[in-house]
């Protein structure tokens, strides 16, 4: 199975900071990565997919990048609806594996 | 607009059985693979299984902690998914999402999501 980890575990910040949020998969994923959000008590929400795309609906100020086994989340600008915990999943091939989670917080 | 609404977790001893389904509508259920994906309390995201479109014969895939004691499947007529638990563990309680799996590019990716129903397997 493709291991997927992420780092940091956690990050305080501010409003109007820009984050960055890494995922390293365990071998070649090529850019089959998606990213999610994830609410207390919610469901996930597909933010990117294909490494760099961004789905529909979700806000311009966060992007993708990153293709083979290192991959980055970048939150631009965040903003109050911004706090959660954000994941990575590798879709490369079977069984699909997510990463253990970025918990981003209030500073 | 797009809605999963899951159903059926509930409180089972070790070795029991349980049926998930996942009631479908706002779009057209038939086109799309499906997926389980659950998340222990407290914990992340473990992908389950997943069923193919008829075009794909239906075909599945399952999580080796899985395989030989759950099953995917679909009723196009019904746009429903169910997930057949048997032989259930400790190690099975979750919450249980149902997703849609859409194309992107060249793999497939979860874009919507149910709220989750809670299998909590204990004596």
């Amino acid at each position: 199975d493709i291991q997927m980890t992420q780092s940091p575990s956690s990050v305080s910040a501010s409003v109007g900071d820009r984050v960055t949020i890494t995922c390293r998969a365990s071998q070649d994923i090529s850019g089959w990565l998606a990213w999610y959000q994830q609410k207390p008590g919610k469901a996930p929400k597909l933010l990117i997919y294909a490494a760099s795309s961004l789905q529909s609906g979700v806000p311009s100020r966060f992007s993708g990048s990153g293709s083979g086994t290192h991959f980055t989340l970048t939150i631009h600008s965040l903003q109050p609806e911004d706090f959660a915990t954000y994941f990575c999943q590798q879709a490369n091939s079977f069984p699909f594996t997510f990463g253990p989670g970025t918990k981003v917080d209030v500073k | 607009e797009v809605q999963l609404v899951e159903s059926g977790g509930d409180l089972v001893q070790p070795g029991g059985s349980l049926r998930l389904s996942c009631a479908a509508s706002g779009f057209t259920f038939s086109d799309h693979y499906m997926d389980w994906v659950r998340q222990a309390p407290g914990k992340g995201l473990e992908w389950v299984g997943r069923i193919r479109d008829k075009a794909n014969g239906y075909a599945t895939d399952y999580a080796a902690s899985v395989k030989g004691r759950f099953t995917v499947s679909r009723d196009d007529f019904w746009n429903s998914l169910s997930l057949q638990m048997n032989n259930l563990k400790t190690e099975d309680t979750a919450v249980y999402y149902c997703t849609r799996a859409i194309r992107g590019e060249h793999r497939f990716y979860f874009d919507f999501w149910g709220q989750g129903t809670l299998v909590t397997v204990s004596s």
